[in-house]
């Protein structure tokens, strides 16, 4: 199956910065880019995706970059709020290979 | 949006019973769902792909006699853990796709946060 490498493991940033987590992916076939949140207990959701006919696509504070040529895509959220909080992953174009998830902590 | 129901969403039950999770697509119809457990504080892991009108797959190392997957209709799911003992407790959350739309998104139920005794 496809493989996903996902860091930092976790990240802590203050409240206003911003913060970038990053995934690697093994299939250079790839074509699709998904990033989920996940708040405690709760369902994965989706919240940006890309495909690999652009670099980058933004969605308000949230934005995900891709590097094809190094095979990483990366999310990026600014001016981060406490409900920013979670755990988020990155997941193989298939959907079905989750990365180890980056625990993102909001500092007040 | 595609919307997946899971039920129920904690279950409590006595080592060696077995528990029944139902995963529904309640807007669109599935032919194919996946079924991920996860510890805590760690990712999701995919445990088997449920095709409906025939048999599962399973990911290597999960048992398929231990947990029965069915998927009778386009449109539900279900994962049955048999005989289950303490170390089956876990979170587990079911996933589909709107293969019509043709949209690579999953959407996920809510998950079952299953506790052996």
């Amino acid at each position: 199956g496809e493989n996903v490498e996902q860091h930092p493991s976790t990240l802590s940033v203050q409240e206003g910065d911003s913060a970038v987590i990053k995934c690697t992916y093994s299939d250079s076939a790839s074509n699709y880019f998904p990033w989920y949140k996940q708040e405690l207990g709760k369902r994965p959701q989706l919240i940006i995706d890309i495909r690999s006919n652009v670099g980058e696509k933004k969605d308000q504070r949230i934005a995900v970059t891709l590097n094809k040529t190094a095979k990483h895509f990366s999310l990026h959220i600014t001016e981060t709020q406490p409900e920013d909080s979670a755990v988020y992953f990155c997941a193989a174009p298939d959907g079905l290979t989750f990365g180890k998830g980056t625990h993102l902590i909001i500092q007040p | 949006g595609a919307v997946v129901s899971q039920h129920p969403s904690r279950v409590i039950c006595k080592s060696g019973t077995s528990v029944k999770i139902e995963c529904r697509s309640l807007d669109f119809q599935a032919t194919t769902m996946f079924w991920y457990r996860q510890f805590p504080k760690q990712s999701l892991m995919l445990m088997a792909t449920s095709n409906e009108g025939s048999k599962a797959t399973y990911e290597q190392g999960v048992e398929k006699d231990k947990f029965l997957i069915n998927h009778a209709s386009l449109t539900l799911s279900t994962l049955t853990v048999t005989s289950a003992h303490p170390e089956d407790s876990s979170f587990y959350i079911c996933s589909a796709r709107d293969e019509f739309s043709g949209a690579n998104v999953l959407t996920f139920g809510a998950g079952s946060r299953l506790t052996v005794l």
